[in-house]
Protein backbone atom coordinates (compact mmCIF):
# COMPACT_ATOMS: atom_id res chain seq x y z
CA UNK A 1 0.00 0.00 0.00
CA UNK A 2 1.60 3.44 -1.20
CA UNK A 3 2.08 5.84 1.51
CA UNK A 4 2.70 8.57 -0.52
CA UNK A 5 0.98 9.10 -3.74
CA UNK A 6 1.37 11.52 -6.69
CA UNK A 7 -1.78 10.83 -9.20
CA UNK A 8 -0.88 12.87 -12.03
CA UNK A 9 1.80 10.78 -13.65
CA UNK A 10 2.31 13.87 -16.19
CA UNK A 11 1.52 17.38 -16.64
CA UNK A 12 2.40 20.40 -19.76
CA UNK A 13 2.24 23.44 -18.99
CA UNK A 14 2.95 26.29 -21.00
CA UNK A 15 6.26 28.66 -20.32
CA UNK A 16 5.38 31.85 -17.91
CA UNK A 17 2.23 29.92 -16.32
CA UNK A 18 1.97 27.98 -13.10
CA UNK A 19 2.68 24.51 -12.41
CA UNK A 20 1.14 22.59 -9.61
CA UNK A 21 1.94 19.46 -8.81
CA UNK A 22 -0.03 17.53 -6.09
CA UNK A 23 0.82 14.76 -3.62
CA UNK A 24 -1.29 12.81 -1.03
CA UNK A 25 -0.05 10.60 2.13
CA UNK A 26 -1.55 8.52 4.39
CA UNK A 27 0.88 8.46 7.10
CA UNK A 28 0.13 11.02 9.95
CA UNK A 29 3.33 10.50 11.36
CA UNK A 30 5.09 11.95 8.37
CA UNK A 31 6.65 15.23 10.20
CA UNK A 32 8.70 16.33 6.80
CA UNK A 33 8.24 16.95 3.55
CA UNK A 34 10.71 17.29 0.52
CA UNK A 35 10.20 17.77 -3.46
CA UNK A 36 12.95 16.44 -5.55
CA UNK A 37 13.52 17.63 -9.26
CA UNK A 38 15.28 14.62 -11.81
CA UNK A 39 16.02 14.78 -15.29
CA UNK A 40 17.22 11.74 -17.64
CA UNK A 41 19.99 9.70 -16.45
CA UNK A 42 20.68 11.91 -13.38
CA UNK A 43 19.89 11.22 -9.94
CA UNK A 44 17.27 13.23 -8.10
CA UNK A 45 17.86 16.59 -6.78
CA UNK A 46 16.67 17.97 -3.93
CA UNK A 47 14.33 20.66 -4.48
CA UNK A 48 12.91 22.59 -1.47
CA UNK A 49 11.18 21.04 1.80
CA UNK A 50 8.10 22.06 4.03
CA UNK A 51 8.58 20.60 7.95
CA UNK A 52 5.02 19.66 9.20
CA UNK A 53 4.94 22.09 11.66
CA UNK A 54 4.77 25.25 8.83
CA UNK A 55 1.76 25.39 6.22
CA UNK A 56 3.95 27.26 3.39
CA UNK A 57 7.39 27.39 2.28
CA UNK A 58 8.84 29.41 -0.16
CA UNK A 59 12.20 29.32 -2.16
CA UNK A 60 12.23 31.62 -5.58
CA UNK A 61 9.87 30.34 -7.87
CA UNK A 62 9.07 27.23 -5.72
CA UNK A 63 6.88 27.21 -3.38
CA UNK A 64 5.55 24.25 -1.22
CA UNK A 65 1.97 24.13 0.61
CA UNK A 66 1.09 21.45 3.59
CA UNK A 67 -2.80 20.51 4.52
CA UNK A 68 -1.72 18.22 7.35
CA UNK A 69 -5.70 17.62 7.74
CA UNK A 70 -5.90 17.12 3.80
CA UNK A 71 -2.82 14.94 3.97
CA UNK A 72 -1.92 17.14 1.20
CA UNK A 73 1.14 18.90 -0.26
CA UNK A 74 1.57 20.33 -3.55
CA UNK A 75 4.25 22.48 -5.44
CA UNK A 76 3.74 25.52 -7.60
CA UNK A 77 6.13 26.91 -9.96
CA UNK A 78 5.66 30.46 -10.91
CA UNK A 79 6.50 31.07 -13.71
CA UNK A 80 7.44 27.79 -15.39
CA UNK A 81 10.68 28.20 -17.29
CA UNK A 82 11.38 24.75 -20.11
CA UNK A 83 14.44 24.05 -17.91
CA UNK A 84 12.02 23.26 -15.31
CA UNK A 85 10.80 19.53 -17.61
CA UNK A 86 11.82 16.81 -15.57
CA UNK A 87 9.96 14.02 -13.47
CA UNK A 88 8.88 15.80 -10.13
CA UNK A 89 9.32 13.33 -6.83
CA UNK A 90 7.29 13.91 -3.61
CA UNK A 91 9.16 12.64 -0.37
CA UNK A 92 8.06 12.37 3.12
CA UNK A 93 9.75 11.42 6.49
CA UNK A 94 8.40 9.36 9.56
CA UNK A 95 9.15 11.23 12.36
CA UNK A 96 10.93 8.25 14.01
CA UNK A 97 12.64 6.41 11.23
CA UNK A 98 15.69 8.76 10.89
CA UNK A 99 16.55 9.83 7.35
CA UNK A 100 14.13 7.40 5.57
CA UNK A 101 12.25 8.87 2.96
CA UNK A 102 9.46 7.65 1.03
CA UNK A 103 8.83 8.43 -2.41
CA UNK A 104 5.64 8.96 -4.64
CA UNK A 105 6.11 7.75 -8.19
CA UNK A 106 6.53 10.81 -9.64
CA UNK A 107 4.38 13.51 -12.35
CA UNK A 108 6.64 14.09 -14.84
CA UNK A 109 5.95 18.37 -15.87
CA UNK A 110 6.31 19.14 -19.75
CA UNK A 111 7.03 23.18 -19.98
CA UNK A 112 6.39 24.21 -23.59
CA UNK A 113 7.70 27.51 -24.94
CA UNK B 1 35.31 15.29 -6.90
CA UNK B 2 31.92 16.75 -4.92
CA UNK B 3 28.71 15.13 -4.47
CA UNK B 4 27.66 11.49 -4.55
CA UNK B 5 29.62 9.57 -7.00
CA UNK B 6 28.74 6.15 -8.50
CA UNK B 7 30.22 3.54 -10.34
CA UNK B 8 29.61 2.07 -12.88
CA UNK B 9 26.74 3.96 -14.53
CA UNK B 10 26.04 0.63 -16.86
CA UNK B 11 26.23 -2.39 -15.77
CA UNK B 12 24.85 -5.23 -17.83
CA UNK B 13 25.08 -8.72 -16.30
CA UNK B 14 23.96 -12.62 -16.68
CA UNK B 15 22.23 -14.31 -13.51
CA UNK B 16 25.85 -16.27 -12.49
CA UNK B 17 27.75 -13.28 -12.30
CA UNK B 18 28.73 -11.24 -9.23
CA UNK B 19 29.61 -7.36 -9.45
CA UNK B 20 29.14 -4.59 -6.78
CA UNK B 21 28.30 -1.18 -7.04
CA UNK B 22 30.15 1.56 -5.32
CA UNK B 23 29.28 4.81 -4.01
CA UNK B 24 31.06 6.90 -2.65
CA UNK B 25 30.54 10.48 -0.94
CA UNK B 26 32.33 14.10 -0.73
CA UNK B 27 29.54 15.92 1.71
CA UNK B 28 31.34 14.77 5.08
CA UNK B 29 27.78 12.83 5.24
CA UNK B 30 27.40 10.45 8.07
CA UNK B 31 24.28 8.20 6.53
CA UNK B 32 24.53 6.48 3.14
CA UNK B 33 21.66 5.07 1.39
CA UNK B 34 20.69 2.27 -1.18
CA UNK B 35 17.54 3.21 -2.99
CA UNK B 36 16.03 1.13 -5.90
CA UNK B 37 14.01 2.44 -8.96
CA UNK B 38 12.26 0.53 -10.90
CA UNK B 39 10.50 1.45 -14.47
CA UNK B 40 6.95 3.16 -13.47
CA UNK B 41 7.12 2.32 -9.62
CA UNK B 42 8.34 5.17 -6.66
CA UNK B 43 12.05 5.09 -5.49
CA UNK B 44 12.16 1.80 -2.82
CA UNK B 45 14.85 2.27 0.11
CA UNK B 46 16.73 -1.23 0.18
CA UNK B 47 19.23 0.07 3.16
CA UNK B 48 20.74 2.09 5.28
CA UNK B 49 23.69 2.62 7.54
CA UNK B 50 23.67 5.39 10.02
CA UNK B 51 24.82 6.18 13.15
CA UNK B 52 26.92 2.56 12.42
CA UNK B 53 23.60 1.33 12.36
CA UNK B 54 22.21 -0.54 9.41
CA UNK B 55 18.91 -0.58 8.83
CA UNK B 56 17.29 -3.02 5.84
CA UNK B 57 13.90 -3.16 4.25
CA UNK B 58 13.05 -6.95 4.70
CA UNK B 59 11.59 -7.54 0.79
CA UNK B 60 14.81 -6.95 -0.08
CA UNK B 61 15.97 -10.41 -1.38
CA UNK B 62 19.28 -11.75 0.30
CA UNK B 63 20.98 -11.68 -3.39
CA UNK B 64 21.96 -8.04 -2.33
CA UNK B 65 24.32 -7.84 -0.04
CA UNK B 66 25.16 -4.06 1.11
CA UNK B 67 28.50 -3.37 2.87
CA UNK B 68 29.70 0.33 4.63
CA UNK B 69 33.27 0.03 5.22
CA UNK B 70 33.60 4.02 6.50
CA UNK B 71 30.97 6.90 6.45
CA UNK B 72 32.19 7.72 2.52
CA UNK B 73 31.96 4.60 0.96
CA UNK B 74 29.04 2.27 0.45
CA UNK B 75 29.03 -0.86 -1.87
CA UNK B 76 25.90 -3.27 -3.04
CA UNK B 77 27.50 -6.55 -3.78
CA UNK B 78 25.34 -8.52 -6.51
CA UNK B 79 25.19 -12.34 -6.87
CA UNK B 80 22.88 -14.69 -9.14
CA UNK B 81 20.85 -11.76 -9.69
CA UNK B 82 17.31 -12.21 -11.65
CA UNK B 83 15.79 -10.60 -14.99
CA UNK B 84 13.71 -8.59 -13.21
CA UNK B 85 16.25 -7.17 -10.71
CA UNK B 86 17.37 -5.02 -13.83
CA UNK B 87 16.47 -1.17 -12.63
CA UNK B 88 18.45 2.02 -11.51
CA UNK B 89 20.56 1.53 -7.92
CA UNK B 90 20.48 4.94 -6.85
CA UNK B 91 23.28 5.82 -3.50
CA UNK B 92 22.47 8.73 -1.04
CA UNK B 93 23.92 10.67 1.68
CA UNK B 94 22.76 12.85 4.28
CA UNK B 95 23.26 14.04 7.88
CA UNK B 96 21.45 11.71 10.17
CA UNK B 97 18.83 14.13 11.89
CA UNK B 98 18.31 12.25 14.97
CA UNK B 99 19.77 14.14 17.78
CA UNK B 100 19.76 17.36 15.66
CA UNK B 101 17.05 20.11 15.17
CA UNK B 102 18.29 20.05 11.35
CA UNK B 103 16.55 18.62 8.83
CA UNK B 104 19.25 17.58 6.46
CA UNK B 105 17.79 16.36 2.43
CA UNK B 106 19.20 13.31 0.47
CA UNK B 107 21.61 13.71 -1.89
CA UNK B 108 21.72 11.29 -4.66
CA UNK B 109 24.21 9.94 -6.94
CA UNK B 110 23.79 9.93 -10.72
CA UNK B 111 22.66 6.36 -10.28
CA UNK B 112 24.01 2.37 -11.90
CA UNK B 113 21.94 1.56 -15.07
CA UNK B 114 21.42 -2.20 -14.19
CA UNK B 115 20.39 -4.71 -16.82
CA UNK B 116 20.20 -8.66 -15.97
CA UNK B 117 19.93 -10.90 -19.07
Amino acid sequence: DQQVKQNSPSLSVQEGRISILNCDYTNSMFDYFLWYKKYPAEGPTFLISISSIKDKNEDGRFTVFLNKSAKHLSLHIVPSQPGDSAVYFCAARHNNAGNMLTFGGGTRLMVKP
Amino acid sequence: ETGVTQTPRHLVMGMTNKKSLKCEQHLGHNAMYWYKQSAKKPLELMFVYSLEERVENNSVPSRFSPECPNSSHLFLHLHTLQPEDSALYLCASSQDPRGSSYNSPLHFGNGTRLTVT
